[in-house]
């Protein structure tokens, strides 16, 4: 089992560009979430679903958008990239506890 | 609201050294907690986690924490750090659901270096 995947691993945009981030699970899980890390500040939750077709709102949602159309995958996407945005990205799923894909790093120039 | 202290934002021991990690906690119910570790540019790895019972919780690698609801605290503790401890420790806590969590509030982070 590969458990959680992200793709891409690096990624570097203009500010105002588009990306979708990537993440799949094979572990059946029904709850998934988006978190980004910054330095000095834990990771926080942006976005997460806790099955296919519903999606809400974590603590720093402005700026992506999410949505979850099979169990398998929960893709955050970014409309207009904006320097705040540099960061790493967590996809996570969860059965009782919270399993971390290995992230990806968006830089926004 | 719901927050995660963890007061020491570096930590320098010696391999052989006792450690113990502080997190304290602000959560109105009965919490669920957690301790990650994050290795230079990995993801995230759980070492323990309280849901209930026992208030000592072992996990990998060692480690063991003691969840003291009248501080509100959860700390990591490890009798002989060993080099390869060196990383970063998150401490969590669940929230959100009823019966259950739904999202982890994370506090920022201590960095621990070891010394040979």
């Amino acid at each position: 089992n590969a458990g959680v995947t992200q793709t891409p691993k690096f990624q570097v945009l203009k500010t105002g560009q588009s990306m979708t981030l990537q993440c799949a699970q094979d572990m059946n899980h029904e709850y998934m979430s988006w978190y980004r890390q910054d330095p000095g500040m834990g990771l926080r939750l942006i976005h997460y679903s806790v099955g296919a077709g519903i999606t809400d709102q974590g603590e720093v949602p402005n700026g992506y958008n999410v949505s979850r159309s099979t169990t398998e995958d929960f893709p955050l996407r970014l409309l207009s990239a904006a320097p705040s945005q540099t960061s790493v990205y967590f996809c996570a799923t969860q059965k009782y506890e919270q399993f971390f894909g290995p992230g990806t790093r968006l830089t926004v120039l | 609201a719901q927050s995660v202290t963890q007061p020491d934002i570096h930590i320098t021991v010696s391999e052989g050294a006792s450690l113990e990690l502080r997190c304290n906690y602000s959560y109105g119910a009965t919490p669920y907690l957690f301790w990650y570790v994050q290795s230079p540019g990995q993801g995230l790895q759980l070492l323990l986690k309280y849901f209930s019972g026992d208030t000592l919780v072992q996990g990998i690698k060692g480690f063991e924490a003691e969840f003291k609801r009248s501080q509100s605290s959860f700390n990591l503790r490890k009798p002989s750090v060993h080099w390869s401890d060196a990383a970063e420790y998150f401490c969590a806590v669940g929230a959100g659901s009823s019966g259950g969590y739904n999202k982890l509030i994370f506090g920022a982070g201590t960095r621990l270096a070891v010394h040979p």
